[in-house]
């Protein structure tokens, strides 16, 4: 099935530091969402996206809707501990309905 | 409240056989959507239901899934002569209405054929 290109496909870094991820996609998207899923466990909603040029905050965690609906991207700021997982953007072709496309994945890992 | 749970959360079968993973949507969610997901993938969507209309199957990758729903309730997703290549995470979800992208996902089925 098509999926978003999501880079990077992992990361390793030390505690404190900031973390950026994106996505892309060759069609556009009404919708971006940004999902965190920790090992055994469904993916869990982040952030929410639904205006074209849209930036929302969720405490540490800040995401952009791009200008042309086609990417977006996901901040982390001053990481812990508890931010380690695996990161997915999704994105939806038609607000209010229907599946979800899924990119493939940031792991991001923590150096204590 | 109760989250979206799935059963069982592990499943061994060989290949050939048959078999339905079940999921219980949140109470009162209308939209409820299937993915499988692949060791170290993104998740691909299977099939979504929305209340009392037709199912949108477009993600079902052979004739041998099939899904069902009982009105706005449990779920079964039922794949027939197994296959290896079928081993991954089925995943759950289901939403307040088809309205918005917030979907809330279930802990999984890990599906192992041997």
């Amino acid at each position: 099935g098509q999926q978003l290109n999501q880079s990077p496909q992992s990361m390793f870094i030390q505690e404190g530091e900031d973390v950026s991820m994106n996505c892309t996609s060759s069609s556009i998207f009404n919708t971006w969402l940004w999902y965190k899923q920790d090992p055994g466990e469904g993916p869990v909603l982040l952030i929410a996206l639904y205006k074209a040029g849209e930036l929302t905050s969720n405490g540490r965690l800040t995401a952009q809707f791009g200008i042309t609906r086609k990417d977006s991207f996901l901040n982390i700021s001053a990481s812990i501990p508890s931010d380690v997982g695996i990161y997915f953007c999704a994105g939806q072709w038609v607000q209010g309905a229907q599946k979800l496309v899924f990119g493939q994945g940031t792991r991001l890992t923590i150096n204590p | 409240g109760a989250g979206v749970s799935q059963s069982p959360s592990n499943k061994v079968t060989e290949k050939g056989k048959d078999v339905e993973l079940r999921c219980d949507p949140i109470s009162g969610h209308t939209a409820l959507y299937w993915y499988r997901q692949r060791l170290g993938q993104g998740l691909e969507f299977l099939i979504y239901f929305q209340g009392n209309s037709a199912p949108d199957k477009s993600g079902l990758p052979s004739d041998r899934f099939s899904a069902e729903r009982t009105g706005e309730s449990v779920s079964t997703l039922t794949i027939q002569r197994t296959q290896q290549e079928d081993s991954a995470v089925y995943l759950c979800a289901s939403s307040p209405t088809s309205a918005g992208g917030e979907q809330f996902f279930g802990p999984g089925t890990r599906l192992t054929v041997l």
